[in-house]
C-alpha cells in the first residue's frame, strides 16, 4: 500500500527565504506526482505536476523535482513572501489514468515579515 | 480555467438525515472524485467516477453512495447522516485518458456538520 510522508508538519521562515518542502513515498511505481496548495478552509490549488519520466518541473518561483526510484519529490520555494503562507501537498497517483491519488498530509508554512 | 463547483459550501444537518452534496465541473472531465479531509487523516478517497454512471469505491466508502448521470455533474450522497461524517468534502475532477498529465483539479470544499 502506497504512503505518502511529508517533512515537516509545519514550517515558519521569515520572508526572503528560499526553502525546500520534502514528500516521499514508499511505492515507486507512480505514474505521476502533484503538488498543491490549500489556504485555510478552501480547496486545493494544484501548482506542479511532474510526470514518472521527468525529473523537475518549474512555475515562477517554484520548482519541483522527482526521484523516482529513491521515492522523493522537493518543492523549491524561491523568496518566500508572506502570501506563500498556506499548507502544501503532494500526492501520487499509480499507473492508469482514473486510479486514485494517494496524498501526504501536508506542510504547514507560515512565512514572516 | 477549469472550474469546480460544490454548491453548498457549508451545510448542518441531522443525524439521519439524508444529504447530497452536488458537485458540477465544466471542462468536459472523464473522471471526477469525491474525497473527504480530516484533521491529521489528510484527504481520503470516498468514490470515484471515470465515466457516466460508472463509478469505483475508494478508501472509505461505507455509508457513501454516488451518483453521475451526467457527465459534468457527481452527487455525493450520504443515506443517514451520522456525526462521524462531519467533515470537510472536496469534489474533484481531471481528464482521462492521455490528457494534460492529469492534473486533477479541486473545488472549494463544502463543510459539512451532521449534529
Amino acid at each position: 500500500k502506497q504512503e505518502v510522508t511529508q517533512i515537516p508538519a509545519a514550517l515558519s521562515v521569515p520572508e526572503g527565504e528560499n526553502l525546500v518542502l520534502n514528500c516521499s513515498f514508499t511505492d515507486s511505481a507512480i505514474y505521476n506526482l502533484q503538488w498543491f496548495r490549500q489556504d485555510p478552509g478552501k480547496g486545493l490549488t494544484s501548482l506542479l505536476l511532474i510526470q514518472s519520466s521527468q525529473r523537475e518541473q518549474t512555475s515562477g518561483r517554484l520548482n519541483a523535482s522527482l526521484d523516482k526510484s529513491s521515492g522523493r519529490s522537493t518543492l523549491y520555494i524561491a523568496a518566500s513572501q508572506p502570501g506563500d503562507s498556506a499548507t502544501y501537498l503532494c500526492a501520487v497517483r499509480r499507473g492508469g489514468t482514473a486510479s486514485k491519488l494517494t496524498f501526504g498530509t501536508g506542510t504547514r508554512l507560515q512565512v514572516t515579515l | 480555467d477549469v472550474k469546480v463547483t460544490q454548491s453548498s459550501r457549508y451545510l448542518v444537518k441531522r443525524t439521519g438525515e439524508k444529504v447530497f452534496l452536488e458537485c458540477v465541473q465544466d471542462m468536459d472531465h472523464e473522471n471526477m472524485f469525491w474525497y473527504r479531509q480530516d484533521p491529521g487523516l489528510g484527504l481520503r478517497l470516498i468514490y470515484f467516477s471515470y465515466d457516466v454512471k460508472m463509478k469505483e469505491k475508494g478508501d472509505i466508502p461505507e455509508g457513501y453512495s454516488v451518483s453521475r448521470e451526467k457527465k459534468e455533474r457527481f452527487s455525493l450522497i450520504l443515506e443517514s447522516a451520522s456525526t462521524n461524517q462531519t467533515s470537510m468534502y472536496l469534489c474533484a475532477s481531471s481528464m482521462g485518458q492521455g490528457g494534460s498529465g492529469n492534473t486533477i483539479y479541486f473545488g472549494e470544499g463544502s463543510w459539512l456538520t451532521v449534529v
